[in-house]
């Protein structure tokens, strides 16, 4: 069974510095890993999608990695804002089961200006 | 297009009473999906359409629950009787593709369910 964890569960930092937010998944086996944001209250925004044959996509500043041998992805954030204060969820698309999304319980960044 | 739609966007409700949550989802998307968010369990998937048609059920929790989807554009899930534990934050996504692959899913706002 697909687990996926995302540690820490939250994390503060001060405006413009890079982070790095960690995503982890148990079996290799994937159709791809998505990175999702969700603000307070709203559903959820896709920020980055990475096929399995990828190993990593961009996104202005968002730069997603993603390493299937050892079942982890990072989201790498660049000179971070205010604005990017929310929860990222990471999210694994099951090779076995077309259209399922397992998704990690998320992470917390609070950005202080 | 605005998106996928959701209602309502709160409902408060007695326990026992009948909950039904609507989604309009983004047209031409051919797949459906409901999830439930708690802190407890995160964003489980409930059950997903193709073409209106379910395909995989295996998460909704138990026989209370149910879904349809009578057509293309539009979708019901169905507590009846609703209990406290029922209490999350319902979202419906839709996707052009099987969701996997190069397309994601498009998320509604969700809606937010207090079962006392």
């Amino acid at each position: 069974k697909q687990e996926v964890t995302q540690i820490p569960a939250a994390l503060s930092v001060p405006e413009g510095e890079n982070l790095v937010l960690n995503c982890s998944f148990t079996d290799s086996a994937i159709y791809n890993l998505q990175w999702f944001r969700q603000d307070p209250g709203k559903g959820l925004t896709s920020l980055l999608l990475i096929q399995s044959s990828q190993r990593e996509q961009t996104s202005g500043r968002l730069n997603a990695s993603l390493d299937k041998s050892s079942g982890r992805s990072t989201l790498y954030i660049a000179a971070s804002q205010p604005g990017d204060s929310a929860t990222y969820l990471c999210a694994v698309g099951l090779y076995s089961s077309a259209s399922k999304i397992i998704f990690g319980s998320g992470t917390r960044l609070s950005i202080r200006p | 297009d605005a998106g996928v739609i959701q209602s309502p966007r709160h409902e408060v409700t007695e326990m026992g009473q009948e909950v039904t949550l609507r989604c309009k989802p983004i047209s031409g998307h051919d797949y459906l999906f409901w999830y439930r968010q708690t802190m407890m369990r995160g964003l489980e998937l409930l059950i997903y359409f193709n073409n209106n048609v379910p395909i995989d059920d295996s998460g909704m929790p138990e026989d209370r629950f149910s879904a349809k989807m009578p057509n293309a554009s539009f979708s019901t899930l169905k507590i009846q009787p609703s209990e406290p534990r029922d209490s999350a934050v319902y979202f419906c996504a839709s996707s052009p593709d099987r969701g996997i692959g190069t397309d994601t899913q498009y998320f509604g706002p969700g809606t937010r369910l207090t079962v006392l």
